[in-house]
């Protein structure tokens, strides 16, 4: 089935590791995001990428980076985790549509992380 | 750039009665304007989106309404059942951008 897929689903770790969340789309889509968001909070986007090769930093400030290797693939990595990373972060896609014809973006389940 | 407002930022209406959340938005640019259904420890979901061409749009208890003179836009949920309490974003998109600017958000209660 064609979704956005997200793991791990929740992660509790220490402070000073190196983290990678995983984010896969199967939807063909060529633009992906991610939004850091706490429980029932405002979405802020922290990456996003036009396509392969393609990476921009969102509105919020994050600490966090991205790669955009293959279409489907959209990881973010923390180097080194402390407590103020402790959030939930949501990964989104969209197909390009026409050009300048703005699409949907559709989202993944999360990744909830608690940093201790 | 764009900045959304949302409100009310908690709403609690009885079953059967309508609901209406209204947003403002700041770049007259904005032409793309969805609004997303968030349930507890779910995903967002996309419930409805509207264009700039167009004044109001429906699906079936649900319709948003956009006025470009006045930047605003409101989602409205008529027949209200439990299974509607959630959390409601509206954002904003500017023309040839396919980033979202998101507002706050509102809670929704529907109690039975």
């Amino acid at each position: 089935e064609a979704d956005i897929y997200q793991t791990p689903r929740y992660l509790v770790i220490g402070t000073g590791k190196k983290i990678t969340l995983e984010c896969s789309q199967t939807m063909g889509h060529d633009k992906m995001y991610w939004y850091q968001q706490d429980p029932g909070m405002e979405l802020h986007l922290i990456h996003y990428s036009y396509g392969v090769n393609s990476t921009e930093k969102g509105d919020l400030s994050s600490e966090s980076t991205v790669s955009r290797i293959r279409t489907e693939h959209f990881p973010l990595t923390l180097e080194s985790a402390r407590p103020s990373h402790t959030s939930q972060y949501l990964c989104a896609s969209s197909d390009p549509g026409q050009e300048y014809s703005n699409q949907p973006q559709h989202f993944g389940d999360g990744t909830r992380l608690s940093i201790l | 750039g764009e900045n959304v407002e949302q409100h009310p930022s908690t709403l609690s209406v009885q079953e059967g009665d309508s609901a209406v959340i209204k947003c403002t938005y700041s770049d007259s640019a904005s032409n793309y304007f969805p609004w997303y259904k968030q349930e507890l420890g779910k995903r967002p979901q996309l419930i409805i989106d509207i264009r700039s061409n167009v004044g109001e749009k429906k699906d079936q208890r649900i319709a948003v309404t956009l006025n470009k003179t006045a930047k605003h836009f409101s989602l409205h949920i008529t027949e209200t059942q439990p299974e509607d309490s959630a959390v409601y974003f509206c954002a904003a998109s500017i023309l040839g951008y396919s980033t979202l600017t998101f507002g706050k958000g509102t809670m929704l209660l529907v109690s039975p």
